[in-house]
């Protein structure tokens, strides 16, 4: 399964854009980039994802470079709410299904704190 | 609208012993996985479920097993419990099989092994 890499923890200020990167630099033409984040006492929950474009809800942006080794997900005005662990996801769907293909395969993810 | 539950909240057992959680999921949603998160690390997947059939399968042992019922509910079984089967337990459903949907998490089962 292709890989990404986080920093382990981030420090952002109440009301400050917060850019968290993520590192996939073997990644397949089928994955698509998740993102996932887990408050405290609670289970992960969907945040964005995105193939090739930039991507924007209501919650977050997502940049992805060029070439789709790396990728921002981008808070653009970080509350206390926002303290959470975020990971980055690559999800196949060239592969179908079997094993846990497509699946979500946790890393350690981004523990990010918000100062007020 | 409900998310998705998940019973009991907590629960302690000892070694060797079976355990049974549930989990129902969103309302029109037909597939469900069961993650394992163990304290410090992020959610490792066990098994998916759509339409009652198995669709997908991590790496661990055949102490665990589920199963999916004809209202899509779900039960994850643990046999011969190890002390490292201490964990919080989630489950997921989403709309479809696919592995791109967007899974939603329930609240998760907070297990302990003594």
């Amino acid at each position: 399964d292709a890989k990404t890499t986080q920093p382990n923890s981030m420090e952002s200020n109440e009301e400050e854009p917060v850019h968290l990167p993520c590192n996939h630099s073997t990644i397949s033409g089928t994955d698509y980039i998740h993102w996932y984040r887990q408050l405290p006492s609670q289970g992960p929950e969907y945040v964005i994802h995105g193939l090739t474009s930039n991507v924007n809800n209501r919650m977050a942006s997502l940049a992805i470079a060029e070439d789709r080794k790396s990728s921002t997900l981008i808070l653009h005005r970080a509350t206390l709410r926002d303290a959470a662990v975020y990971y980055c996801i690559l999800r196949d769907v060239g592969e179908g299904y079997g094993g846990s293909q497509g699946n979500l395969i946790f890393g350690k993810g981004t523990k990010l704190s918000v100062k007020p | 609208d409900a998310g998705v539950t998940q019973s009991p909240t907590h629960l302690i057992k000892t070694r060797g012993q079976h355990v049974t959680l549930r989990c129902s999921p969103i309302s029109g949603h037909k597939s469900v996985s069961w993650y394992q998160q163990v304290l410090g690390q992020g959610p490792q997947f066990i098994f998916q479920y759509y339409e009652k059939e198995e669709r997908g399968r991590g790496n661990f042992p055949d102490r665990f097993s589920a199963r999916q019922f004809p209202n899509y509910s779900s039960e994850l079984n643990v046999n011969a419990l190890l002390l490292g089967d201490s964990a919080l337990y989630l489950c997921a459903s989403s709309w479809g099989g696919a592995p791109y949907n967007e899974q939603f998490f329930g609240p998760g089962t907070r297990l302990t092994v003594l």
